[in-house]
């Protein structure tokens, strides 16, 4: 079965640090585009970050510098890593598979997802 | 940056067609997913590349594509449908991700 589950989320304090892990199963990591999508309460859902096949990375402005996103081949995980995290990156952290074509990007697997708290 | 914009709100009567629209200048170049999200669940994909459903998906379920705006209707909604929708799509270099708002869904 294709699937993919989050963990490490947790309660952190403002200017703190905290990594997100997503196991996938039933196909390979280095070999998709992953992505990483979050949705603070009662909020939609907004795009954090992606990982190219290739090994090239993207990031939303909002978290751009602060967030790092990467892949252990060996273990077929994604990681997130969150740096100088602030009150308005609470929110529910979804890892998701990219397919991709001619113009066309959309995320067919996504886990259970993983809360962030950030609050002193 | 680049946005699409979704009514933030629909209702229809059971067996009704509902339609959620969503708007953006790259959707001519770019094709556009749906997703359907209900209270503590993750996203689920309903259309993919404007108008395909993938397996599992209930042919209720249509997408459609028109300049810049993309349609996601439901033929005959039942009350398992009500739930936020989510459209999808990529900025015109095809590089940024961006999701519109979304729209929730009342069948009542």
């Amino acid at each position: 079965e294709v699937q993919v589950v989050e963990s490490g989320g947790g309660l952190v304090q403002p200017g703190g640090s905290l990594r997100l892990s997503c196991a996938a199963s039933g196909f390979t990591v280095s070999s998709n585009y992953m992505t990483w999508v979050r949705q603070a309460p009662g909020k939609g859902l907004e795009w954090v970050s992606v990982i190219y096949s290739g090994g090239s990375t993207y990031y939303a402005d909002s978290v751009k510098g602060r967030f790092t996103i990467s892949r252990d081949n060996s273990k077929n995980t994604l990681y997130l890593q969150m740096n100088s995290l602030r009150a308005e990156d609470t929110a529910v952290y979804y890892c998701a598979r990219e397919l991709w074509g001619s113009s066309s990007y959309y995320m067919d697997v996504w886990g259970k997802g993983t809360t962030v708290t950030v609050s002193s | 940056s680049y946005e699409l914009t979704q009514p933030p709100s629909v209702s229809v009567s059971p067996g009704q067609t509902a339609r959620i629209t969503c708007s953006g200048d790259a959707l001519p170049k770019q094709y556009a997913s749906w997703y359907q999200q209900k209270p503590g669940q993750a996203p689920v994909l309903v259309i993919y590349k404007d108008t395909e459903r993938p397996s599992g998906i209930p042919e209720r379920f249509s997408g459609s594509s028109s300049g810049t705006t993309v349609t996601l209707t439901i033929s005959g909604a039942q009350a398992e449908d009500e739930a936020d929708y989510y459209c999808q799509s990529a900025d015109s270099s095809g590089t940024y991700v961006v999701f519109g708002g979304g729209t929730k869904l009342t069948v009542l």
